[in-house]
């Protein structure tokens, strides 16, 4: 079964500070791996998409690391603002066709 | 710029009551989805439809039905609500297949009394 976990549930730093945060995954076959940012009480938004081939992206203060042999990802946050409070999403896609399996995601709170 | 919109953000409805989540994109998408999400539980696929009048089960559709007459309009069903079903609902767009960006809309935060 197609499965993906994220790590921390929730976190609590800083403003400022920078953090990590972790997914792993066990979809198969691989497609393609996006981490969403959901603000509380909205609908996630795109951050980056990584197909098999790339291992590193980023967007702005965000970047995201794919490792397609040990089936991880990580979400780095420099300088975290405020505003980065929020839920982050792995989501892997397979190449069956439409279905992404989803991440529990991770919490974060960032405190001034 | 993307834009998927959902009909209600919040909405309040009794158990036994028949209800309709509407959700509409102008991106002229094929593929449109209807997930719920839950605390701990993250967001599970209800039903998706990658063509009008084209409809496919997800991995919880029980208790649900769907209707997509028209390309930008997809609706989400609850026959008969009941409390369980009281959760966030997020509709979503995307170009092709899973290899394409999905777009979200805001949610719809429904409650069943």
């Amino acid at each position: 079964k197609n499965q993906v976990e994220q790590s921390p549930q929730s976190l609590i730093i800083l403003e400022g500070k920078n953090c990590t945060l972790q997914c792993n995954y066990t979809v198969s076959p691989f497609s393609n791996l996006r981490w969403y940012k959901q603000d509380t009480g909205r609908g996630p938004v795109s951050l980056t998409i990584m197909t098999f081939s790339e291992n590193t992206k980023s967007n702005g203060r965000y970047t995201a690391t794919l490792d397609a042999d040990t089936k991880q990802s990580s979400l780095h946050i420099t300088a975290s603002q405020l505003s980065d409070s929020a839920s982050y999403i792995c989501v892997v896609s397979d190449n069956a066709g439409n279905m992404l399996t989803f991440g529990g995601g991770t919490r974060l709170m960032v405190k001034p | 710029d993307v834009k998927v919109t959902q009909s209600s953000r919040y909405l309040v409805k009794r158990t036994g009551e028949k209800v309709f989540l509407e959700c509409v994109q102008d991106m002229d998408h094929e593929n449109m989805f209807w997930y719920r999400q839950d605390p701990g539980l993250g967001l599970r696929l209800i039903y998706f439809s990658y063509d009008v009048k084209m409809k496919e089960k997800g991995d919880i559709p029980e208790g649900y039905s769907v209707s997509r007459e028209k390309k930008e309009r997809f609706s989400l069903i609850l026959e008969s609500a009941s409390t369980n079903q009281t959760s966030m609902y997020l509709c979503a767009s995307s170009l092709g297949t899973a290899t394409y960006e999905q777009y979200f809309g805001p949610g719809t935060r429904l409650t069943v009394t």
